[in-house]
């Protein structure tokens, strides 16, 4: 079954540092969002990301995110000058239909990022 | 979207149906009912979906009920793999929202031997 993976899995930094989040979806979706997941709390939604370009974006998804698709099938997303409150996992998931019929999202297995 | 209300969490005993619960009173006609479910912090994972009528695929069945307002998952007989938190997500298949999924608190099921 098709996977979308992310890397790191597990992701260290030090307050004010920069971090980029990888992730590679499955290769004939259309549709991309990025989710996060702060311990013990939802999951909460960051942006969606449709014909190369962020279609919708959260209150969350600030200046200090950025996201690329350096050949456009791979996702980096950027978070610049970390903060304590960063520290979540990181989830991007893809689908292959506005309308998510048939199997839905599929989700990465994350990335956990920690800032100290 | 509409909102959804779950019960915090439910227990089941291993090979019995695990019946899980949602209300989405506010629910309008375009608006699919989602399932996912989260296994200790691994990526949310699809369940199975519906609109109208009662859906079953190799993981669980979803029974909605006729005025739309509530709807069940129901894992017919519950391995400890099942342990997870389930998810009930009401998604507008139009509009501007391109599928963005907004997760409440869940169920806690736990499936105990």
């Amino acid at each position: 079954e098709p996977e979308v993976t992310q890397t790191p899995s597990h992701q260290v930094t030090q307050m004010g540092q920069e971090v980029i989040l990888r992730c590679v979806p499955i290769s004939n979706h259309l549709y991309f969002y990025w989710y996060r997941q702060i311990l013990g709390q939802k999951v909460e939604f960051l942006f969606s990301f449709y014909n190369n370009e962020i279609s919708e974006k959260s209150e969350i998804f600030d200046d200090q995110f950025s996201v690329e698709r350096p050949d456009g099938s791979n996702f980096t997303l950027k978070i610049r000058s970390t903060k304590l409150e960063d520290s979540a996992m990181y989830f991007c998931a893809s689908s292959g239909d506005r309308v998510i019929i048939g199997y839905g999202y599929t989700f990465g297995s994350g990335t956990r990022l920690t800032v100290v | 979207d509409a909102k959804t209300t779950q019960p915090t969490s439910m227990d089941c005993a291993e090979g019995r149906a695990a019946n899980l619960p949602c209300n989405h009173s506010t629910i309008s006609g375009n608006e699919y009912v989602y399932w996912y479910r989260q296994i200790h912090s691994q990526g949310p994972q699809y369940i199975i979906h519906g609109l109208k009528n009662n859906e079953t695929n190799e993981m669980a069945s979803l029974i909605i009920t006729e005025d739309r307002k509530s709807s069940t998952l129901i894992l017919p007989h519950a391995t400890l793999r099942d342990t997870a938190v389930y998810y009930c997500i009401v998604v507008n298949a139009g509009g501007t929202s391109y599928g963005k999924l907004t997760f409440g608190q869940g169920t806690i099921l736990t499936v105990h031997p």
